[in-house]
């Protein structure tokens, strides 16, 4: 099993719907979750970072974290074109020595 | 503000060649900083981290090593290259003063093997 695993998509979501983005990850004892988006060709950049179960919204941003089910999502209000990139959870593992990445998912948003 | 520079930006290097990519941080002092790999349409390996001067921490067994011989300063190596070794290369730090697991990334060296 895979430490942080996500669909690789692409996933196509028509220009002003709601874009949703999952996540799953198996260490239990993790504490702190993110999303970053990759343009392609280009570094990472972080949206958001949840760190307690429920919700955290940033402007059409929205995280949602649930530690029993150990499972993260992103949510993204008013899907833009310009969202359209390759969407990476990380997740700090229990012993707080990592930083692990998951394959990405490839949002697509079609006008 | 963090920068972090890293150069060169592209390259391409024969097999067996050796590799050295450079990674230094500008705004901050003391940062625990990583590398990572990521490969064609593939998420990002963690390579190696760092938590100070001459402290490496290695994930992954592979012909690569790291080294950082100043604060704000870290390298990537190879002796000898294998295909396998292409990628993009990101070197990254902490965000910000307080260790909230928040990364920043350099723009990365995208380094092709042939």
């Amino acid at each position: 099993q895979k430490e942080v695993e996500q669909n690789s998509g692409p996933l196509s979501v028509p220009e002003g719907a709601i874009a949703s983005l999952n996540c799953t990850y198996s260490d239990r004892g993790s504490q702190s979750f993110f999303w970053y988006r990759q343009y392609s060709g280009k570094s990472p950049e972080l949206i958001m970072s949840i760190y307690s179960n429920g919700d955290k919204e940033d402007g059409r941003f929205t995280a949602q974290l649930n530690k029993a089910s150990q499972y993260v999502s992103l949510l993204i209000r008013d899907s833009q074109p310009s969202d359209s990139a390759t969407y990476l959870c990380a997740v700090i593992n229990s012993s707080a020595s990592k930083i692990i990445f998951g394959s990405g998912t490839r949002l697509s948003i079609r006008p | 503000s963090q920068t972090i520079h890293q150069w060169p930006a592209t390259l391409v290097q024969p097999v067996g060649s050796p590799l050295s990519l450079e990674c230094t941080v500008e705004g901050t002092s003391n940062p625990n900083l990583y590398w990572y790999r990521q490969a064609a349409g593939r998420g990002l390996q963690l390579l190696f981290y760092s938590v100070g001067i001459g402290q490496i921490s290695s994930e992954v067994p592979q012909n690569l090593s790291a080294s950082r011989p100043q604060d704000r300063q870290f390298i990537l190596s190879s002796k000898k290259l294998l295909l396998s070794d292409s990628g993009f290369y990101l070197c990254a730090c902490i965000r910000g003063p307080s260790n909230t697991g928040e990364l920043f990334f350099g723009e990365g060296s995208r380094l092709t093997v042939l």
